[in-house]
This record gives C-alpha cells, sequence and structure tokens, in this order.
C-alpha cells in the first residue's frame, strides 16, 4: 500500500541553525511533491511545490530537494527563526485527474531561541 | 497565493442538529474541492472529493448520508454534518485545487466543530 513517512514526529533545533525535515514515500509515483506548514488550531498553507522531473526548489530561506530514485524529499530552513516553529506536512500528488493530495504524519518543529 | 475562504472558523452545537460548513475559492476557479478532517496530533484525514456539478466521491468508512456535500459552483463547496452527535467534533477543513497555477491545493482556515 502507498506510504509517505516523515522520519521525525518532532525536531527541536536551535535558532540560526538550519533545519533538514525528510519525507520518503514507498508503493507510490508521485507528479509532484507539496510541502506545508501548519500552525495549531488552522489549515495547511503551501510552502513550495517540486515536480518529479526537477531536482531541487528555492523559496527564500527555504529549500526542498526531490530524489525519484531515493523516493525522498528533504526541506530545508536555513538560519531558523522561533517563528518557523510549526508543523511541517509532505504531500503527494499524482498525475491522474482529480486525486487528492496523499499527506505524512507531518514533523513538529521548534526553533529554540 | 490563491485564498480559500471557510466559514465558521467555530461552532458549537447541540447534538441531534445539523450543521454547514462552507468553503469558497476567493480568487480562483475550482472543479474540484476536498474535505479533510483532522484529530488533535494527527494528520489530516480525507473525506471525500467534490466536483463541481456532480456528486461527491467519499472515501471509505465515511458515511455519505452524514456528511452532505454539495459543489454547487466553481468557488462553493458546503459540507453539512447532520444529526451530529458528539463523536463528530473534530476540525474540518477544505481545500480547492488551482488547476491553473500546477496542481497547487490551497486550503482553508478550518472550522472547529463541537457537539454537546
Amino acid at each position: 500500500s502507498q506510504k509517505i513517512e516523515q522520519n521525525s514526529e518532532a525536531l527541536n533545533i536551535q535558532e540560526g541553525k538550519t533545519a533538514t525535515l525528510t519525507c520518503n514515500y514507498t508503493n507510490y509515483s508521485p507528479a509532484y511533491l507539496q510541502w506545508y506548514r501548519q500552525d495549531p488550531g488552522r489549515g495547511p498553507v503551501f510552502l513550495l511545490l517540486i515536480r518529479e522531473n526537477e531536482k531541487e526548489k528555492r523559496k527564500e530561506r527555504l529549500k526542498v530537494t526531490f530524489d525519484t530514485t531515493l523516493k525522498q524529499s528533504l526541506f530545508h530552513i536555513t538560519a531558523s527563526q522561533p517563528a518557523d516553529s510549526a508543523t511541517y506536512l509532505c504531500a503527494l500528488l499524482s498525475y491522474s485527474g482529480n486525486t487528492p493530495l496523499v499527506f505524512g504524519k507531518g514533523t513538529r518543529l521548534s526553533v529554540i531561541a | 497565493g490563491a485564498v480559500v475562504s471557510q466559514h465558521p472558523s467555530w461552532v458549537i452545537c447541540k447534538s441531534g442538529t445539523s450543521v454547514k460548513i462552507e468553503c469558497r475559492s476567493l480568487d480562483f476557479q475550482a472543479t474540484t474541492m476536498f474535505w479533510y478532517r483532522q484529530f488533535p496530533k494527527q494528520s489530516l484525514m480525507l473525506m471525500a472529493t467534490s466536483n463541481e456539478g456532480s456528486k461527491a466521491t467519499y472515501e471509505q468508512g465515511v458515511e455519505k448520508d452524514k456528511f452532505l456535500i454539495n459543489h454547487a459552483s466553481l468557488t462553493l463547496s458546503t459540507l453539512t454534518v447532520t444529526s451530529a452527535h458528539p463523536e463528530d467534533s473534530s476540525f474540518y477543513i477544505c481545500s480547492a485545487r488551482w488547476t491553473g497555477g500546477k496542481n497547487i491545493q490551497y486550503f482553508g482556515a478550518g472550522t472547529r466543530l463541537s457537539v454537546l
């Protein structure tokens, strides 16, 4: 069966360091991989999308890599700040029409000042 | 980015009553919208896929007679929780996919439903 694993349920990191979150998947061939941020009591907020034929995407302090051979995506936040503390969700989407996003369980990131 | 508006953000109701939640895509048309449910400290669980002008597709285990979904226009989908019971208390989140925008899926802010 399809499976998405975000390896760490929780990650603590010191302010200013780079946070690296991992998303691995099995039995799935995604066309797109998306990362979202979710704060408590709020809906997910879209951060970045990367296509299967792309290796890396950047947006300000965020960087996403996508390795379809390893079936893995890494999500980096450089120069992390306490305001980056949230749950980060990895989500996969196939090509097929209206198929829904499939989400990982998320990693709760805490950036400590 | 695109905006999805969800209303209400919080609702308390008595057991046995029905509650309607609205989801609107404000600046794009969405032929497909999705409804999710989330329990504390868990990930989003897809309840149903809503297609404009046709019946929703429900995930296994989701009662379609309890969770009525209507997607009457390209910018509006509604979820009605009928005859709500305390076990229906949860966080409900809608989402709309902007097919004109690289298949990015945007989410509403969520609705916290508490059934007394």
